[in-house]
């Protein structure tokens, strides 16, 4: 049973430029959440997909925005990158919405140059 | 502003003995909290939890407490061992749809 897989791994990009991320939820899991952790900090909540939509956000700008598809997988993307953006970007899964037992994946390292 | 605070960055126990990671929390609406474990290269793995109607959860070695009158909760290993070295992350829930971590604590178990 294959858990909580993202991609890419690692990613490099310009000041100004727009990032895809990917997230593929633990198998029966309908509930996707996305963190940025960044160096030497927590993770930090920046928004939760259920059904396709976007249920709960936290205190990150509009230039960050997510998808999730039929399937359950989902996307972040973020606009207009800021240096401040580098940073860890954590995906995780639970089986369903307010399920306190969420599952991580092992992360997408973004920097910005 | 940091919701859930986990005041000391590293802690180094030797094996065998008992570690006990700390955290505080301001908000005395979450209802639920859990201990992520993370090693280098790999994302927070779920280790205990304990909702906030209980004031103690026991799984195997791990222990965690809650007092809510103090806001305070304690992660504790008995006995501890190498493998147990990791950052220890805090985490507090409101309703299980929204999760506010702490800044982890790095554990050191020497051998």
């Amino acid at each position: 049973d294959a858990g909580v897989t993202q991609s890419p791994t690692h990613l490099i990009k310009t000041r100004g430029q727009q990032v895809t991320l990917r997230c593929s939820p633990k198998s029966g899991h309908d509930t996707v959440s996305w963190y940025q952790q960044a160096l030497g900090q927590g993770p930090q909540f920046i928004f939760q997909y259920y059904e396709e939509e976007e249920r709960q956000r936290g205190n990150f700008p509009d230039r960050f925005s997510g998808h999730q598809f039929p399937n359950y997988s989902s996307e972040l993307n973020v606009n207009a990158l800021l240096l401040g953006d580098s940073a860890l970007y954590l995906c995780a899964s639970s089986p369903w919405r307010g399920h306190y037992e969420q599952y991580f994946g092992p992360g997408t390292r973004l920097t910005v140059t | 502003d940091q919701q859930v605070k986990q005041n000391s960055p590293s802690l180094s126990v030797q094996e065998g003995r008992i570690s006990i990671l700390n955290c505080d929390y301001t908000n005395s609406m979450f209802d639920y909290f859990l201990w992520y474990k993370k090693y280098p290269a790999e994302g927070p793995t779920f280790l205990i939890s304990i909702s906030s109607i209980k004031d103690k959860n026991e799984d195997g070695r791990f222990t965690v407490f809650l007092n809510k009158s103090a806001k305070h909760l304690s992660l504790h290993i008995v006995p501890s061992q190498p493998g147990d070295s990791a950052v220890y992350f805090c985490a507090a829930s409101l309703t299980g749809n929204q999760f506010y971590f702490g800044t982890g604590t790095s554990l050191t178990v020497i051998p």
